[in-house]
């Protein structure tokens, strides 16, 4: 069946350092979607990807889209505190069902 | 809007007993979702519904059951829990398909003990 891995599972930065979360399938995506979850809470969409190269920004973050559409990363630049919590991709081929990455945790140090 | 609601929010249930979790949407989305959340793990979709009187079965389906016969609601029961079950239960909702966001309920929290 399809695989959706992310690495790493944990990141532990100095507020300030940047952080990256990086996505790949093991079968060629249609779109993917960025979701946030903050402890306790349910997952927040942040974001979706449609074409090949995509590179979106938001704020801080910068997500891209690879050439051959199996692989996505989220990038934050100077993280602060509110950005804690997991990051999740998901990924679909098929627009019904989509597979979500196990996540990063990140944590933030003041 | 109140959006994707859940309830229960916590329960524990006993090995062998049965149970429906309750997930109602009022933003009137074709597509709802069910997954489960177990710890320090990604979501892993259940069942899923295109619409009201269709449903399919996910990624891990096995234990349970849904129907979808409103717009609006989307339950999930659980016959014979079983520990394996423990596991956080999230309901989502999407206008239509891939191309969509999910709105993603508060969860349902579960121990099967």
């Amino acid at each position: 069946g399809q695989q959706v891995m992310q690495i790493p599972q944990y990141q532990h930065v100095q507020e300030g350092e940047d952080f990256t979360t990086y996505c790949n399938s093991s079968t060629t995506l249609s779109n993917i979607q960025w979701y946030k979850q903050r402890p306790g809470g349910h997952p927040v969409f942040l974001i979706q990807l449609v074409k090949s190269g995509e590179v979106k920004k938001q704020k801080r973050l910068t997500f891209q889209f690879g050439e051959a559409k199996k692989n996505s990363s989220l990038h934050i630049t100077a993280t602060q505190t509110t950005d804690v919590g997991t990051y999740f991709c998901a990924g679909t081929n098929t627009g019904n069902q989509f597979y979500f990455g196990t996540g990063t945790s990140l944590t933030v140090i003041p | 809007n109140a959006g994707v609601t859940q309830t229960p929010k916590f329960r524990i249930l006993k090995i062998g007993q049965s149970m429906t979790l309750q997930c109602t949407q009022d933003m009137n989305h074709n597509y709802m979702y069910w997954y489960r959340q177990d710890p320090g793990m990604g979501l892993k979709l259940i069942y899923y519904s295109v619409g009201a009187g269709i449903t399919d079965k996910g990624e891990v389906p096995n234990g349970y059951n849904v129907s979808r016969s409103t717009t609006e609601d989307f339950p999930l029961r659980l016959e014979l829990a079983a520990p394996s079950q423990t596991s956080v239960y999230f309901c989502a909702s999407s206008l239509t398909g891939g191309s969509y966001e999910q709105y993603f309920g508060p969860g349902t929290r579960l121990t099967v003990t």
